[in-house]
């Protein structure tokens, strides 16, 4: 079935610091790819996506680029604020066209100043 | 637009009682998802709805849970009798159409405590 997978966190960078925070998936067929991303006390907020191969979605001055070849669809940061400080969850919607989403285990950011 | 509307926002509750999670999405969006978050097994797809109807209940964990979708502007998630594994975040979230790229809008959770 489809899966997706995170790299574990916490993840701990000082402001202006670059982030990456992987992502891997398994799916049958052409998925889309998300992140999502929760701050303290709130619920999920959309924070980019992208619909097929090769698509780089970006926001916020985070970007991640779909990645058939390596199942991959990582996301990065050049330099992180301490307003970042979330949980991210890279998620997929397959192809078979249900709309619901298959998340990660979610990967949490604290950016110290 | 408002966003998708969850209520209660925070609900302590004792052992055996029963819980009603309520939700209304985005207007003129035809699905209807609860999910629920805990630390040890992340997001789960419990149910999804589309016009009122549900179509996957297959993450349900067991009989004790139960939704309903009476409108296209509410719908309920029961849990009777609760146990204290319930305790979680219960997310409502909606969308306009069901393809793969669709965006899903989250609600701002149900944070449940059974005690």
């Amino acid at each position: 079935g489809n899966s997706v997978t995170q790299m574990e966190g916490p993840v701990t960078l000082s402001e202006e610091a670059f982030l990456t925070i992987n992502c891997t998936y398994t799916a049958t067929g052409y998925p889309s790819l998300f992140w999502y991303v929760q701050y303290p006390g709130e619920g999920l907020q959309l924070l980019l996506k992208a619909t097929k191969a090769d698509d780089k979605g970006s926001n916020k001055g985070f970007e991640a680029t779909y990645r058939k070849e390596t199942t991959s669809f990582h996301l990065e940061k050049g330099s992180v604020q301490v307003s970042d400080s979330a949980v991210y969850f890279c998620a997929l919607s397959g192809s078979s066209n249900t709309g619901k989403l298959i998340f990660g285990q979610g990967t949490t950011l604290q950016v110290k100043p | 637009d408002a966003g998708v509307i969850q209520s209660p926002r925070h609900e302590v509750t004792e052992m055996g009682q029963e819980v009603t999670l309520r939700c209304k999405p985005i207007s003129g969006h035809d699905y209807l998802f609860w999910y629920r978050q805990t630390m040890m097994r992340g997001l789960e797809l419990l149910i999804y709805f589309n016009n009122n109807v549900p179509i996957d209940d297959s993450g349900m964990p067991e009989d004790r849970f139960s939704a309903k979708m009476p409108n296209a502007s509410f719908s309920t998630l029961k849990i009777q009798p609760s146990e204290p594994r319930d305790s979680a975040v219960y997310f409502c979230a909606s969308s306009l159409m069901a393809f793969s790229g669709n965006t899903i809008y989250f609600g701002e959770g149900s944070w449940l405590t059974v005690v």
